[in-house]
């Protein structure tokens, strides 16, 4: 149990385009899921917090007009890079919040080459 | 600030024990957890610790100190597989996960 998938695994755009990563949690309801992001050779960085039904939180540096996040079901929340530019390229890994407090699964993550 | 260390990068032998080491100074303390990642791949689950003392898990370990801050992961009969990252990550009082940059170990045969 507790598997979570990311669409598309990899994606190559465009730059200037948008580009929409959707993070799916397939044997559970998850409330809260987590957008990191993570550039090669260095560890995780959370993007924001995400909350089913209400706005999501964003860290500290994190533009949330840039990288929208929606969450709109117990199941499904999107991560959408506008406007996307070269230095957006990077590994976008998302992860839902279990039953208990410190439950946390990730999903396989989506590579993003914005060229 | 908050702060998690380990080392950046180890190597060891096949066949042989090798010990990550992670210490950590946050605001609050609930649980620490090892994960493992591969090149290019989402971390996979190992440990989660929030008691002090050792939790054995098949060829992996994980200790907890809470009153030094300490955490460790023993990797014993080390095979070509276990060449990854090794994050250590304390969530903290607001539950949320605080993540240490990674051990990347090498494994030679």
């Amino acid at each position: 149990g507790a598997v979570v998938s990311q669409h598309p695994s990899w994606v190559i755009c465009k730059s200037g385009t948008s580009v929409k990563i959707e993070c799916r949690s397939l044997d559970f309801q998850a409330t809260t899921m987590f957008w990191y992001r993570q550039f090669p050779k260095q560890s995780l960085m959370l993007m924001a917090t995400s909350n089913e039904g209400s706005k999501a939180t964003y860290e500290q540096g994190v533009e949330k007009d840039k990288f929208l996040i929606n969450h709109a079901s117990l199941t499904l929340s999107t991560l959408t890079v506008t406007s996307a530019h070269p230095e957006d390229s990077s590994f976008y890994i998302c992860s839902a919040k279990g039953l208990a407090e410190y439950e946390q699964y990730f999903g396989p993550g989506t590579r993003l080459t914005v060229t | 600030g908050q702060n998690i260390d380990q080392p950046t990068e180890m190597t060891a032998t096949e066949g042989a024990i090798v010990q990550i080491n992670c210490t950590y100074q946050t605001s609050g303390f609930n649980g620490l957890f090892w994960y493992q990642q591969h090149a290019g791949e989402a971390p996979t689950f190992l440990s989660y610790n929030v008691l002090d003392g050792l939790e054995e898990k098949g060829r992996f370990s994980s200790f907890l100190s809470r009153s030094k801050g300490y955490s460790y992961l023993l990797l014993k009969e080390l095979q070509m597989k276990d060449s990854a990252s090794y994050l250590c990550a304390v969530l903290d009082s607001n539950y949320q996960l605080i993540w240490g940059a990674g051990t990347k170990l090498i494994i030679k045969p």
